[in-house]
């Protein structure tokens, strides 16, 4: 079982340009999440999914969008990449939303210039 | 709105030693409340929750918090630091009508030999 899995690992992009990180999971769980991870901020929310084909906005949804086809994919895009949107990315999912443990992907480092 | 403090950003503690990493929340409602870890380079892990009953909490790796509604407070504790918990720790609160859950901005654990 691989739960969840993230790509790519990490990556640099230029400015303006767009790119999705993939979040694959297993577990056939409900719910799903991106966070995005800055130094001395800790984990932001990003948009959250509580099941498939519904979206929400997080706490910093500005310059991204997700979708959710389906139970197992919840795809992050950045339209046009931003400089402060240099951050390491996290997808997670739970069983049934918030109040259910949340289980957590390797993360994707990225670097926009 | 709900918020959650980790008021140290480093905690220091010598092998064998009692450890403890703070945690204060504000919610409405009854919060549920997590710690997660994460090593270095990897993705959140789940260490335990409260959700209601008894006050104390043990969870993953000998850890436990104890909830203090009058204080606001769930702190992790464990009674014999080990090296092998260096990392860093996480608070996350989920209060009444929210979305999702609302981390803290972490708290660097480092165990000396």
């Amino acid at each position: 079982i691989a739960g969840i899995t993230q790509a790519p690992t990490s990556q640099i992009l230029a400015a303006g340009r767009r790119m999705t990180l993939r979040c694959t999971q297993d577990m056939r769980h409900n719910a799903m999440y991106w966070y995005r991870q800055d130094l001395g901020l800790g984990l932001r929310l990003i948009h959250y999914s509580n099941t498939a084909g519904t979206t929400g906005k997080g706490e910093v949804p500005d310059g991204y969008s997700v979708s959710r086809a389906n139970t197992d994919d919840f795809p992050l895009t950045l339209a046009s990449a931003v400089p402060s949107q240099t951050s390491v990315y996290f997808c997670a999912s739970s069983r049934a939303g918030a109040t259910d443990t949340q289980y957590f992907g390797p993360g994707t480092r990225l670097t926009v210039l | 709105a709900q918020s959650v403090a980790q008021p140290e950003d480093q905690v220091n503690v010598a092998e064998g030693n009692p450890l403890t990493v703070k945690c204060t929340y504000s919610v409405s409602g009854n919060p549920y409340l997590f710690w997660y870890v994460q090593y270095p380079n990897r993705g959140l892990q789940f260490l335990l929750k409260y959700i209601t009953g008894d006050n104390l909490v043990k969870g993953s790796y000998g850890f436990e918090a104890e909830f203090n509604k009058s204080q606001t407070s769930f702190h992790l504790k464990k009674p014999s630091a080990l090296v092998s918990d260096s990392a860093l720790y996480f608070c996350g609160v989920y209060g009444t009508g929210r979305r999702a859950l609302t981390f803290g901005s972490g708290t660097r654990l480092q165990v000396q030999p």
